[in-house]
């Protein structure tokens, strides 16, 4: 089974603190992407990544930035937190090798409150 | 613009009734169509999907409707149990090697289900 974790369940962090998500997953899969869920507004795409050192901007990059330097591994920044920030965090990879209809696999979520 | 639509946030069925989830899609490239189901605290899992040559999936008490002529899909779920209570995202996506993976979701439908 692909396995996708996220470094942490639930974080707590200050206004203007630089804060790193991380996401790791075992199953060799190219694409890399980050959403977060809010009420109402489902899931939305911020970052994704087709391969190493690569990236793309989702739906609402700003105020955060990410980094792939593995395969394996992704990194959601928020260079400065706000407390608009505050929202669950999801990490999800694919692979279109794999599957036809580009499914992705999601982790657990990180659940971020931005005091 | 989203591309996606789930226009009924919220859904409830008396346990072994039938539950009906729609979706509307507005972008006629789209060639598969994924449901999604979360619940709290956790990640999306995939439930099923469907490619856009057919117009009917089934799984077990999940099937899935494609109408490519209205550009709408439903998700049917017979009978409904209260462990299916959860919200179920619409996804979709468009021909390999185009997006590099992605998938375009829907707002997602909170699906109650009271016994």
């Amino acid at each position: 089974d692909v396995k996708v974790t996220q470094s942490s369940r639930y974080l707590v962090k200050r206004t203007g603190e630089k804060v790193f998500l991380e996401c790791v997953q075992d199953m060799d899969h190219e694409n890399m992407f980050w959403y977060r869920q809010d009420p109402g507004l489902g899931l939305r795409l911020i970052y994704f990544s087709y391969d190493v050192k690569m990236k793309e901007k989702g739906d609402i990059p700003e105020g955060y930035s990410v980094s792939r330097e593995k395969k394996e591994r992704f990194s959601l920044i928020l260079e400065s937190a706000s407390t608009n920030q505050t929202s669950m965090y999801l990490c999800a990879s694919s692979s279109e090798t794999v599957s036809a209809y580009n499914e992705q696999f999601f982790g657990p979520g990180t659940r971020l409150t931005v005091l | 613009d989203q591309q996606v639509k789930q226009n009924s946030p919220s859904l409830s069925v008396q346990e072994g009734r039938i539950s009906i989830l729609n979706c509307d899609y507005t972008n006629s490239m789209f060639d598969y169509f994924l449901w999604y189901k979360k619940y709290p605290a956790e990640g999306p899992t995939f439930l099923i999907s469907i490619s856009s040559i057919k117009d009917k999936n089934e799984d077990g008490r999940f099937t899935v409707f494609l109408n490519k002529s209205a550009k709408h899909l439903s998700l049917h779920i017979v009978p409904s149990q209260p462990g299916d209570s959860a919200v179920y995202f619409c996804a979709a996506s468009v021909p390999r090697g185009s997006t590099l993976g992605r998938l375009y979701f829907g707002r997602g439908t909170q699906l109650t289900v009271w016994p």
